[in-house]
């Protein structure tokens, strides 16, 4: 069976330091893979999508894919309070267009 | 685009009552997901169309609930008869294939 897996946290960091998030998935023919941000009573907003193995930056967020170790990450430079959500890791199944969930991370970032 | 719109965006019934729960996806898209979310369960697919056909209803939990989506730009979720462990916040997301964009979410409550 499909796993996406993650820390559930909280992950606690301190404003304007860098925010590392991480997440491991099992199938190894996944092409593609993003990054949900979830604020509380909130719906998840795409922040990132990332399909090649290395970097994907987009203003203060970058997206890490590692095919070989089947991990995902995201770096959250110069972090700051509204950074604070839930973050969710989801790849896609190239079968069916179907998203397989991580549980999410819940990252508090402190003034 | 307006986005993905569902209506209503809070419903509170009472155990037994038949609950509708309605989507418009963003025109063009052809997947339309529907989730639920609870704290315990994290983010679950209950179903999902392409081009209007069910395609998976294995995440539906039970023959209380059905889904439709009569034309492209409309589905509904219906429970009937509800009941209280149905309680969830229940999403709708629609797809071009590539990138899933959630609607505002149903928070529904069953007393």
């Amino acid at each position: 069976q499909k796993e996406v897996e993650q820390n559930s946290g909280p992950l606690s960091v301190p404003e304007g330091a860098i925010a590392s998030l991480n997440c491991t998935y099992s199938d190894r023919v996944s092409q593609s893979f993003f990054w949900y941000r979830q604020y509380s009573g909130k719906s998840p907003e795409l922040i990132m999508s990332i399909y090649s193995n290395g970097d994907k930056e987009d203003g203060r967020f970058t997206a890490q894919l590692n095919k070989a170790s089947q991990y995902v990450s995201l770096l959250i430079r110069d972090s700051q309070p509204s950074d604070s959500a839930t973050y969710l890791c989801a790849e896609k199944s190239e079968s069916n267009y179907q998203l397989i969930w991580g549980a999410g991370t819940k990252l508090i970032i402190k003034p | 685009d307006a986005g993905v719109i569902q209506s209503p965006r809070h419903e509170v019934t009472e155990m037994g009552q038949e609950v509708t729960l309605r989507c418009k996806p963003i025109s063009g898209h052809d997947y339309l997901f529907w989730y639920r979310q609870t704290m315990m369960r994290g983010l679950e697919l209950l179903i999902y169309f392409n081009n209007n056909v069910p395609i998976d209803d294995s995440g539906m939990p039970e023959d209380r609930f059905s889904a439709k989506m009569p034309n492209a730009s409309f589905s509904t979720l219906k429970i009937q008869p509800s009941e209280p462990r149905d309680s969830a916040v229940y999403f709708c997301a629609s797809s071009d294939r590539n990138t899933q964009y959630f609607g505002p979410g149903t928070r529904l409550t069953v007393l």
